[in-house]
């Protein structure tokens, strides 16, 4: 059974620093990873969405690396604002079966001013 | 870009209520589904829709039930609410295959 594990579960860093949060997967048989971020009782928003056959996708100040074989995904922020502060979940599709997205537990991130 | 969109954004029912929580998609997805979130617990799948009138159990579909009868709309039922059930409820969509999910804004639904 696919599982899904984020360290760490909370971050805090101070403004302007680069961070990175890590995903780890046990099964490389995925369709695509999705990193998602929510904020305190809302919903998620998706950030990036990176195919198997890719390596990485960037968006603004963020770039999501994955590395199937391994079964690792960082998500990279570059110059942390305090309106980064949030949860963020990844999640990956697997093939077998067609089954639902398999979540982490998230790392609630805190950036300080 | 596809909307997900939730009914409500805040729920407060009495215990012994029959609840409805709707859900509608706008770019004529295949697959719908329900997930509740809970602190400590992360997310977890209710039911899951992959055609009209299709259903599937997720991981925690016990006190739930679901309705597809339009493409764009999945209901999430609570037969008989209880305070147990007290949680974000978050509704999510996607096509087939390689493409991502788009979740919607959520309904905290409280339970008295």
């Amino acid at each position: 059974k696919q599982e899904v594990t984020q360290i760490p579960a909370a971050l805090s860093v101070p403004e302007g620093e680069n961070l990175v949060l890590n995903c780890s997967f046990t099964d490389s048989a995925i369709y695509n990873l999705q990193w998602f971020r929510q904020d305190p009782g809302k919903g998620l928003t998706s950030l990036l969405l990176i195919q198997s056959s890719q390596r990485e996708q960037t968006s603004g100040r963020l770039n999501a690396s994955l590395d199937k074989s391994s079964g690792r995904s960082t998500l990279y922020i570059a110059a942390s604002q305090p309106g980064d502060s949030a949860t963020y979940l990844c999640a990956v599709r697997p093939i077998v079966g067609n089954t639902p997205l398999v979540f982490g537990k998230g790392t609630r991130l805190s950036v300080i001013a | 870009d596809v909307k997900v969109t939730q009914s409500s954004r805040y729920l407060v029912k009495r215990t012994g209520e029959k609840v409805f929580l709707e859900c509608v998609q706008d770019m004529d997805h295949e697959n719908m589904f329900w997930y509740r979130q809970d602190p400590g617990l992360g997310l977890r799948l209710i039911y899951f829709s992959y055609d009209v009138k299709m259903k599937e159990k997720g991981d925690i579909p016990e006190g739930y039930s679901v309705s597809r009868e339009k493409k764009e709309r999945f209901s999430l039922i609570l037969e008989s609410a209880s305070t147990n059930q007290t949680s974000m409820y978050l509704c999510a969509s996607s096509l087939e295959g390689v493409y991502g999910y788009t979740f919607g804004s959520g309904t905290r639904l409280t339970v008295v």
